[in-house]
């Protein structure tokens, strides 16, 4: 079975700032991991995804994330936050490639302060 | 343009009253799936097929059917809504069933269930 845990259903920063989204998974195969995110009144988009050729992952936005297999963590972080990276946003876990199922975080709100 | 289309974007309807919110995918896409948004719980499958007349059961599908009788379409029916299916619903598409593809989802559809 595969799991995932996000920490921290909100997070504010200010504008500026790093922001740190954190994601840790649980999956009995290798994982292959992704980041969402969802605006308001919108559905979700893919920000990156993790499929093993790098672990450190670049993807839209100037976000990132990196694989770290000993932590089970997949974190996103991205070094200035801007106004319109308020969002919320979800990590999710796929491997088994029977259900092709995504299993998700539950989410964190991301709220930037000018 | 790619993308995938639902309808209606928003639904309110009462108990009992059978409804079909249509999904749809221009890019040829084998693998569709079906999910709902609550607070606190991510997103959740409900249904999903791997390709026409192949369907079968997410996570959360009592209360739910689908079919998919065309590549394009995979409409989510309730025939018997009840309030605590309430909810925001997202359909997605993938080129394929491997894990290693992202899904790509709809603009969701808001149901509230009196």
């Amino acid at each position: 079975a595969q799991s995932v845990t996000q920490l921290g259903s909100h997070v504010s920063v200010s504008e500026g700032a790093l922001v740190l989204l954190r994601c840790n998974y649980s999956s009995s195969v290798p994982p292959y991991l992704f980041w969402y995110v969802q605006y308001p009144n919108q559905g979700l988009q893919l920000l990156l995804k993790y499929t093993s050729a790098a672990t450190l992952v670049k993807g839209i936005n100037g976000f990132e994330a990196e694989f770290k297999k000993s932590e089970t963590s997949f974190h996103l972080t991205k070094p200035s936050a801007h106004m319109s990276d308020a969002a919320e946003y979800f990590c999710a876990v796929s491997g088994d490639t029977g259900r092709r199922a995504l299993t998700f975080g539950s989410g964190t709100r991301l709220q930037v302060q000018p | 343009e790619a993308q995938v289309t639902q309808n209606p974007r928003y639904l309110i309807t009462v108990t009992g009253k059978k409804l079909t919110v249509t999904c749809s995918q221009n890019m040829n896409h084998e693998y569709m799936s079906w999910y709902r948004q609550d607070p606190g719980l991510g997103l959740r499958q409900i249904y999903y097929s791997m390709n026409v007349e192949a369907t079968d059961k997410g996570d959360v599908p009592e209360g739910y059917k689908v079919s998919r009788k065309e590549k394009r379409n995979f409409p989510l029916i309730l025939e018997s809504p009840s309030p605590n299916q309430t909810s925001l619903y997202f359909c997605a598409s993938s080129l394929s069933r491997g894990p290693a593809y992202e899904q790509y989802f709809g603009p969701g559809t808001r149901l509230t269930v009196t």
